[in-house]
């Protein structure tokens, strides 16, 4: 397997645009975290979803930012309009919940630069 | 809810030293304890886990403990070499379906030649 995938990379954009971050979990795991990691903040949780179902969104920072999961290999985190201040590495991260508990695997992030 | 905190925030070693990393956690339910090192430009990857049956877990030159009463776990890395600097997180979350991963604020070691 792949590991979780996301895209882009690297963005760059223009306060006020709309940017929208892509995540693939790894095949067969049905939980799906979104993570925010800056130097002040530290590794900030945005939301999370189990089997496709937005669990617990109480980390999104407001309005602007919304996550969806269509089906239980796509994720998309959406900021609409993006401020300066959402420039971070924005990470995916995906686990198979069974009775006994499993690591997460990150994906290697995006990092988010709003200019 | 879940509340993990972290010392040191910064830890400097000599080569060939030990590194020790401590974590406290406040949800009795918690019952699993991974640790993840992030290099730069990279995603976190664990290194090494516990789960609560268990007070201590060995692999090489890294080992966690874990005292439940206390709510506590620490990282342990003998014989540090500069390949392990890097910044390290701990995390605690329990086994029920649909549960959150909270992660410490982390710690950025450095290990010196």
């Amino acid at each position: 397997d792949a590991g979780v995938i996301q895209s882009p990379r690297h963005e760059v954009t223009e306060m006020g645009q709309e940017v929208t971050l892509r995540c693939k979990p790894i095949s067969g795991h049905n939980s799906l975290f979104w993570y925010r990691q800056t130097m002040m903040r530290g590794l900030e949780l945005l939301i999370y979803f189990n089997n496709n179902v937005p669990i617990d969104d109480s980390g999104m920072p407001e309005d602007r930012f919304s996550a969806k999961m269509p089906n239980a290999s796509f994720s998309t985190l959406k900021i609409q309009p993006s401020e300066p201040r959402d420039s971070a590495v924005y990470f995916c991260a995906s686990r198979r919940e069974q009775a006994i508990n499993t690591e997460a695997f990150f994906g290697q992030g995006t990092r988010l630069t709003v200019v | 809810g879940e509340n993990v905190e972290q010392h040191p925030s910064t830890l400097s070693v000599q080569e060939g030293d030990s590194a020790v990393i401590k974590c406290t956690y406040s949800d009795s339910a918690s019952n699993y304890f991974p640790w993840y090192k992030q290099e730069l430009g990279k995603g976190p990857q664990l290194i090494i886990d516990i789960r609560s049956n268990v007070g201590e877990k060995k692999d090489q030159r890294i080992a966690v403990t874990l005292n439940k009463t206390a709510k506590h776990f620490s990282l342990h890395i003998t014989e540090t070499q500069p390949e392990d600097s890097a910044v390290y997180f701990c995390a605690a979350t329990s086994d029920n379906y649909g549960q959150n991963f909270v992660f410490g604020p982390g710690t950025r070691l450095s290990v010196l030649p």
